[in-house]
């Protein structure tokens, strides 16, 4: 099953402008992470963040995670069409196995 | 290192008929995981293993499929009897331990699977 809800579900931007994209999971964790899929391929490691963050950066992306309400926001400053994806944002479940559990994801369409 | 390989990329078969997948992980990976993805939905956790032992199965492998990894390297995963239904992307993933790399996980490109 899913852990959680991404938000929006599609997301449609020109060039040059910022992508927020939200993420809600249901259990307590240690860390959450984001992933982009590009169509047809495999997922590519994007971010972590670990409980007790509440924010990071790495490049053009912005990761902020509020524990208390059970929710992450990834953030594309100055989008590219090479952006194009799906994000999904992903929490390790399970005690040793650390399984992923996914969320829905996102499909983002940057527009050149 | 060249990353998790899959193989093969695509994959069409006929219902009924049997399939085999193959992962590679990133050599120094002890950790290897399989998922499935349907067209919209993010990955489902299939199986797992640590080394050579199968440690978790999740209810979504039915008694039609089964995976190995002998001697902890690369990982097969095979579909008996194939249903419409199995028709996914295959996705495998490895992970390292402590020193051996960051908590996220590398997956392979996978293996879209078509049963026609």
């Amino acid at each position: 099953s899913q852990q959680g809800e991404e938000d929006p579900q599609a997301l449609s931007i020109q060039e040059g402008e910022n992508a927020t994209m939200n993420c809600s999971y249901k259990t307590s964790i240690n860390n959450l992470q984001w992933y982009r899929q590009n169509s047809g391929r495999g997922l590519v490691h994007l971010i972590l963040i670990r409980s007790n963050e509440r924010e990071k950066h790495s490049g053009r992306l912005r990761v902020t995670l509020d524990t208390s309400k059970k929710s992450s926001s990834l953030l594309i400053t100055a989008s590219r069409a090479a952006d194009t994806a799906s994000y999904f944002c992903a929490t390790p479940y399970g005690g040793a196995t650390n399984k992923l559990i996914f969320g829905t994801g996102t499909l983002l369409a940057v527009q050149p | 290192d060249t990353g998790v390989s899959q193989d093969p990329r695509h994959k069409i078969t006929k219902r009924g008929q049997n399939v085999t997948f193959r992962c590679d992980p990133i050599s120094e990976h002890n950790r290897l995981y399989w998922y499935r993805q349907t067209l919209g939905q993010g990955p489902e956790f299939l199986t797992y293993f640590q080394n050579e032992a199968q440690l978790e199965k999740s209810r979504l492998l039915s008694d039609r499929f089964s995976a190995e990894r002998p001697k902890g390297s690369f990982s097969t995963l095979e579909i008996q009897r194939t249903e419409q239904g199995d028709s996914a992307m295959y996705l495998c993933a490895s992970r390292g331990t402590g020193a051996q790399g960051h908590y996220g996980y590398t997956f392979g490109s996978g293996t879209r699977l078509t049963v026609v």
